[in-house]
């Protein structure tokens, strides 16, 4: 079974230019998160997606993140436009429905911003 | 909100013997599940282990176990046998059971690094 794959593994941009990043969850996983890991932190959840509906964004910053789920499958999450302090790996999760299920890690993507 | 707090950065063990790390948790629910997860180098994070706050014996996972203390909020995780590849950071994580709307995202301590020493 593939696992949740996520791309670009590395980024690097100027403060106040725009990122992407992409997730794509294991199959049949109707739930997927985004996670904001600061280094020497634990991962944070910004956003979490059930179907292609939100569930959870309350920690996501609003003014500058935003993320979508089209067709409940692959996911984006875009910073624009990036502070110095966005520098982290985001990691993206996926699950099946309910709590008691285990989440599934992607590698992450690694930004640097200059 | 719910904090898990993970006081030691740092851990080291020679190998083969065994060692434990610590985790605290503040919450008002009663419904919830505990986990430990390993992040090596890859940044991969995997699950290691995982307990329900309704089952009163520990969880076990070959050569890792815990030590689930629910009126104490204490949830450690001692490995035994020690290996090279056990090497990584540890994050204890705390999942609410029946937060409202199907929110469960993981709340996640800072970490222990684990460094075993050959």
């Amino acid at each position: 079974e593939a696992g949740v794959a996520q791309s670009p593994r590395y980024k690097i941009i100027e403060k106040r230019q725009s990122v992407a990043f992409w997730c794509n969850p294991i199959s049949g996983h109707a739930t997927l998160y985004w996670y904001q890991q600061i280094l020497g932190q634990g991962p944070k959840l910004l956003i979490q997606f059930q179907n292609n509906g939100v569930v959870d964004d309350s920690q996501l910053p609003k003014d500058r993140f935003s993320a979508e789920r089209l067709k409940g499958v692959d996911s984006t999450l875009k910073i624009q436009p990036a502070k110095l302090e966005d520098s982290a790996v985001y990691l993206c999760a996926s699950s099946l429905h309910g709590a008691y299920n285990e989440q599934f890690f992607g590698p992450g993507t690694r930004l640097t911003v200059l | 909100a719910q904090t898990v707090t993970q006081s030691q950065p740092e851990m080291s063990v020679q190998e083969a013997e065994t060692v434990t790390l610590s985790c605290t948790y503040d919450t008002s629910e009663s419904d919830y599940y505990l986990f430990w997860y390993k992040q090596p180098p890859s940044r991969q994070m995997i699950l290691v282990i995982r307990q329900e706050a309704y089952k009163q014996q520990n969880a076990t996972e070959n050569r890792f176990s815990v030590n689930f203390q629910k009126a104490a909020k204490s949830f450690s995780l001692k490995i035994s046998d020690s290996q090279l590849g056990d090497a990584a950071m540890y994050f204890c994580a705390y999942r609410w059971l029946y937060s409202g709307g199907g929110a469960d995202g993981l709340t996640f301590g800072k970490g222990t690094h684990l460094i075993i020493q050959p």
